[in-house]
């Protein structure tokens, strides 16, 4: 069964602390492993589609990282605008479920100005 | 602009009855969704259908229903089966498989 976990549960930063949030996956193929962003009562806003480990992506102040059982989002000198929660999520290969996704519960990342 | 619609925002249910919630697309997406979101939970699919006239269940389909007569539109049915019903709501769709969700703005049920 695929399985994605998200940690830290909660992370506050202070505006310009920079820090990570990290994603662990199993899957018996990985397909695409997706980032989302999720403001309260709004719908997830996609971030980043990595496909393959070693593969990078970048957005303002966001990275995005993928290796073989794990994907980091970094987020550099944050900005209270940043705060939000963190979805990730991964489409297996091998399912035979067209583009199903398993979601990690989030993070919810908290800037203080 | 293209996106997906979702109503109502919010809906309430009394015991017994059923309800449907809205999501319409205008991104002329092939592959629609409905997911599940509850507090400290990530989002679990309940219902999906990759071209008209044909959907699949997910993980948490029970207590649930949905159609797919056009392209634009994939109406879930919340049923009294559904026990435990109150959650946000989130309709997605895609172009394909490897291309990323995009996700409505929800539809927060609760019990009356």
């Amino acid at each position: 069964e695929d399985q994605v976990t998200q940690s830290p549960e909660a992370l506050r930063l202070q505006e310009g602390e920079s820090s990570s949030l990290n994603c662990s996956y199993t899957v018996s193929g990985l397909r695409g492993l997706f980032w989302y962003r999720q403001d309260p009562g709004k719908g997830p806003e996609f971030l980043f589609t990595l496909y393959s480990a070693g593969e990078e992506k970048e957005k303002e102040r966001l990275k995005a990282t993928l290796t073989k059982k794990e994907s980091f989002l970094h987020i550099t000198a944050p900005k209270p605008e940043d705060s939000a929660t963190y979805l990730c999520a991964v489409d297996n290969a091998g399912g035979t479920s067209y583009g199903k996704l398993t979601f990690g519960q989030g993070t919810i990342l908290t800037v203080h100005p | 602009d293209g996106g997906i619609t979702q109503s109502p925002k919010y809906l309430f249910r009394k015991e017994g009855q059923n309800v449907t919630l809205s999501c319409e697309q205008n991104l002329n997406h092939d592959a629609m969704y409905w997911y599940r979101q509850d507090p400290g939970q990530g989002l679990r699919l309940i219902y999906y259908s990759q071209i008209v006239n044909d959907f699949q269940k997910g993980d948490i389909a029970e207590g649930y229903s949905v159609s797919r007569e056009k392209k634009e539109s994939f109406p879930l049915t919340v049923t009294s089966a559904q026990k435990n019903p109150t959650a946000f709501y989130l309709c997605a769709s895609t172009r394909a498989r490897t291309q990323p969700q995009h996700f409505g703005d929800g539809t927060r049920l609760s019990i009356l």
